[in-house]
């Protein structure tokens, strides 16, 4: 069965902290995508993460692949008010290039 | 429009009347998904789209939902005789769906309420 994890589902934080969250698939896949959803809103594209190794930053947030273990990470460092909203992985089956997605991790982060 | 255009933005209906819901993807993308997301849940996979291949309907929760997709480009979901579950945010999103581009663009929701 095709799975996209990701842990946590919920993290609250606090402001100036660093966390990261996880996405674990269960099929080959040498793609990923991580988006930002804030409530209420339509999902944006935060990273594309194309072959193993890859590492994407984008200010405070940074986004890393390794599919050998099928995995990838997003680590936010010393986060801000401005970051929360639930953020979704998603990983493209190979065969048709279809995506599936994570159960998204909603992310607060109290100031 | 250089984006995904979802209509209506938000639907209130009766319990057992139909709706149809409306999705123009960016010009020119091939695929095209449609998700149910509930209030604070995660997206739930309906249908996918691709070129002229035999959509993926896995993900339709019951014979009441229906998807159609001209060629590549409008898309119209369809639910029958409407129960309140199905009360959420219907997402459409396309994608280009080329060997090295499967970004996945989404429009804004069409906001379903039953009642």
């Amino acid at each position: 069965e095709l799975k996209v994890e990701q842990n946590p589902l919920f993290l609250s934080m606090q402001e100036g902290k660093n966390y990261t969250i996880y996405c674990n698939y269960s099929t080959t896949s040498d793609r990923l995508y991580w988006y930002r959803q804030d409530p209420g809103k339509s999902l944006e594209s935060l990273f594309v993460l194309l072959s193993n190794g890859a590492v994407k930053q984008e200010g405070r947030l940074m986004a890393s692949l390794d599919t050998k273990a099928r995995l990838s990470t997003l680590h936010i460092t010393a986060a801000v008010h401005d970051l929360s909203a639930t953020y979704f992985c998603a990983v493209v089956i190979n065969s048709n290039y279809q995506l599936i997605w994570g159960a998204g991790t909603k992310l607060i982060i109290k100031p | 429009g250089a984006g995904v255009s979802q209509s209506p933005s938000n639907k209130v209906t009766e319990k057992g009347k139909d709706v149809e819901l409306r999705c123009d993807p960016i010009s020119g993308h091939t695929a095209l998904y449609w998700y149910r997301q509930r209030l604070g849940q995660g997206l739930e996979f309906l249908i996918y789209f691709q070129g002229n291949s035999a959509p993926d309907k896995s993900g339709l929760p019951s014979d009441r939902f229906s998807a159609e997709r001209t060629g590549e480009s409008v898309s119209t979901l369809t639910i029958q005789r409407t129960q309140q579950e199905d009360s959420a945010v219907y997402l459409c999103a396309s994608s280009l769906q080329a060997a090295m581009n499967t970004e996945a663009f989404f429009g804004q929701g069409t906001r379903l309420t039953v009642v």
